[in-house]
């Protein structure tokens, strides 16, 4: 079965540059999520969107910004890069935003030196 | 607020021992909730979903049980491995929100 697919899998960036992570849901499904994990965290949410529209917000910074597009992927845009900003990005969809499970992708890495 | 509370932080068995993982959550109005196992560095791989009309899921040698109207879930892995030496996630979603609340984990080691 197709999964949630993430790219790139590895970033590493230096301070103040700019990423930006991929997100590719499982074919139809019309839901987002962004959860951020740094070390020894638990994962934090970010951002989710829905029929292509922002549905929820939690802690992301205001240099932090996404979109879903036309064909349900999502794209998690990151600028002025800190040493923070180092974690464990992973993206989640699922199929409406009632009950239905979220299924995890398998991460990227993003390392800020 | 919403919090997702894992007790105890980490746990080590030797192998053949039953595991008990325990996650309380301080709001009875949830959607479901999902056990995930985690390996260093890794990604999350779910393991039971238990929607908020279920008391119970089972796959294999796990078994998760929900009693909302405490605030607990228990997830139970039967004669454990040194495989199953991982870090063990539950998750929220509860009723008014879309996201899912995480617990900080529970970090298993299985002794050969």
């Amino acid at each position: 079965a197709a999964g949630v697919i993430q790219s790139p899998r590895h970033l590493i960036k230096e301070k103040r540059e700019t990423a930006t992570l991929k997100c590719y849901p499982i074919p139809r499904h019309d839901t987002v999520y962004w959860y951020q994990q740094g070390p020894g965290q638990d994962p934090q949410f970010l951002i989710s969107f829905y029929e292509k529209m922002q549905s929820d917000k939690g802690s992301i910074p205001d240099r932090f910004s996404a979109q879903q597009f036309s064909d349900y992927h999502s794209e998690l845009n990151m600028s002025s890069l800190e040493l923070g900003d180092s974690a464990l990005y992973f993206c989640a969809s699922s199929r409406g935003q009632g009950v239905n499970e979220q299924y995890f992708g398998p991460g990227t890495r993003l390392t800020v030196t | 607020k919403q919090e997702v509370t894992q007790i105890p932080a980490a746990l080590s068995v030797p192998e053949g021992e039953n595991l008990v993982l325990n996650c309380s959550f301080t709001d009875s109005a949830i959607y479901n909730l999902q056990w995930f196992r985690q390996d260093p560095g890794k990604g999350l791989t779910s393991l039971l979903l238990i929607q908020s009309s279920q008391r119970e899921q089972t796959s294999g040698r796990l078994n998760a049980s929900l009693d909302k109207s405490s605030g607990r879930s228990t997830l139970y892995i039967a004669a454990s491995q040194p495989g199953d030496s991982a870090t063990y996630l539950c998750a929220v979603r509860f009723s008014n929100d879309y996201k899912l609340s995480f617990g900080a984990g529970t970090t298993v080691t299985v002794r050969a």
